[in-house]
């Protein structure tokens, strides 16, 4: 079964400092899904990644699909205290023979110190 | 928009109760699915109903079982509640499955649940 793995699995950085979140597959991913998770809330979708080597930036945040499609990057740019949470890359997976489900890494928490 | 609507927020058991949780989404979307979190296993897929009149297991169904009672709700059911249920639970929908790389999905905002 795929899985992925994320890291690293936690973050402490400096306001105005950049970062990276790296996301792992053990299969060729075919679709890659970013989404954040606020302390105790839900998960917002921040972006999806399909083709290999795919760039997309959304305000501070680029993510990057590999060649291979095998490993995603989340870059955050100049972090603010407004980017804390957990940040959780997923992929389209198999489960019964049915496409359609997402399977998850296990989550980066992110914290930023003001 | 409401979006996805779960409850109750929180709710406390004892061994042995039986509880539902209730989920609702107002986007059209076709397919729902219900997750569970917990502190370092991630995001675990329970089941899943990728139309109204189907449901699926997922990763980790046992101990579940859920309704799909039309296409805007899909409910778990806990018959008799376990320790290693205490999780929070979260319902998810989307509007495509089948199709790889387009299964964008929207959470609730999650069901904290706790087992005595």
């Amino acid at each position: 079964s795929q899985e992925l793995e994320q890291s690293p699995q936690s973050l402490i950085v400096q306001e105005g400092k950049n970062l990276t979140i790296n996301c792992t597959s053990s299969k060729t991913l075919y679709g890659l899904y970013w989404y954040k998770q606020k302390y105790g809330e839900g998960l917002i979708f921040l972006m999806m990644l399909q083709k290999g080597g795919e760039e997309k930036s959304h305000e501070k945040i680029t993510a990057k699909l590999d060649e291979k499609k095998q490993q995603s990057s989340l870059h955050i740019t100049a972090s603010q205290p407004s980017h804390a949470g957990i940040y959780l890359c997923g992929a389209d997976s198999n489960y019964g023979g049915s496409q359609g489900n997402l399977i998850f890494g296990k989550g980066t928490k992110l914290s930023v110190k003001p | 928009n409401a979006g996805v609507t779960q409850t109750p927020k929180f709710q406390v058991l004892k061994t042995g109760q039986s509880m539902t949780l209730q989920c609702a989404q107002d986007m059209n979307h076709n397919s729902m699915y219900w997750y569970r979190q917990d502190p370092g296993m991630g995001l675990r897929l329970i089941y899943y109903s990728a139309s109204e009149g189907t449901t699926d297991k997922g990763e980790v169904p046992n101990g579940y079982n859920v309704s799909r009672l039309n296409k805007r709700e899909f409910s778990l059911r806990l018959e008799s509640a376990a320790p290693s249920q205490t999780s929070v639970y979260f319902c998810a929908s989307s509007s495509t499955t089948g199709s790889s790389g387009a299964n964008v999905l929207t959470f609730g905002a999650g069901s904290r649940l706790t087992v005595l």
